[in-house]
């Protein structure tokens, strides 16, 4: 079963405008990561922040992590068109040998 | 570009068929998994290998198997094919430690008719 939630299940901003998209999980986590998805294909890694950090920056993504409330957010600021894709939250439980749960994405659309 | 490669790219069978798929890596990346995903969801861990044996499986029957060979490459084995089989299979590669970022490749779409 998934282990995570995200929220929202789908999203429609103008290009210009920033895109936050949250992420729940149940258990205790070594790692959290997010990743990218285009139309079905592979997925594209784009950011992990640790257990012990609660907030980390690459480019335009902000990723924020809140242990206590089993949550983590990814903001993506002045989206473009390209932008457009699936992303989903996977995490790495504590203890685990490297396994990733992954929740069941948000579909961003960024319009020109 | 994660350097992560699978084959085929796209493949159909029929039901009670079996099937490999194929995933490699650059050098260094000592741990794959693979993983399921179905239309419009995200995806499911399978399995796990580090020097080529298993060591973590996720909610999947037998007949999903796989092989880890000493260049760590790997490959899944999928016997007696369902209509539920039909997905995206993905492999992922990584070093050695749960702390390492995992590099996935585009994937090998399956579908069983």
């Amino acid at each position: 079963s998934q282990q995570g939630e995200e929220d929202p299940q789908a999203l429609s901003i103008q290009e210009g405008e920033n895109a936050t998209m949250n992420c729940s999980y149940k258990t205790s986590i070594n790692n959290l990561q997010w990743y990218r998805q285009n139309s079905g294909r592979g997925l594209v890694h784009l950011i992990l922040i640790r257990s012990n950090e609660r907030e980390k920056h690459s480019g335009r993504l902000r990723v924020t992590l809140d242990t206590s409330k089993k949550s983590s957010s990814l903001l993506i600021t002045a989206s473009r068109a390209a932008d457009t894709a699936s992303y989903f939250c996977a995490t790495t439980p504590s203890g685990n040998t490297g396994k990733l749960i992954f929740g069941q994405g948000t579909t961003l659309q960024v319009k020109p | 570009e994660t350097g992560v490669t699978q084959s085929p790219t796209h493949l159909i069978k029929t039901r009670g068929q079996q099937v490999t798929l194929r995933c490699s890596s650059q050098s260094g990346h000592n741990t794959v998994s693979w993983y399921q995903q179905a239309l419009g969801q995200g995806p499911q861990f399978i399995f796990q290998y580090y020097r080529e044996e298993e060591n973590g499986r996720g909610n999947f029957p037998p007949r999903f198997s796989g092989l880890q060979f000493p260049n760590y490459s790997s490959e899944l084995n999928v016997n007696a094919l369902e209509l539920d089989d039909s997905a995206l299979y993905l492999c992922a590669c990584r070093r050695e430690g749960p702390r390492e970022t995992q590099y996935f490749g585009p994937g090998t779409r399956l579908l069983v008719l």
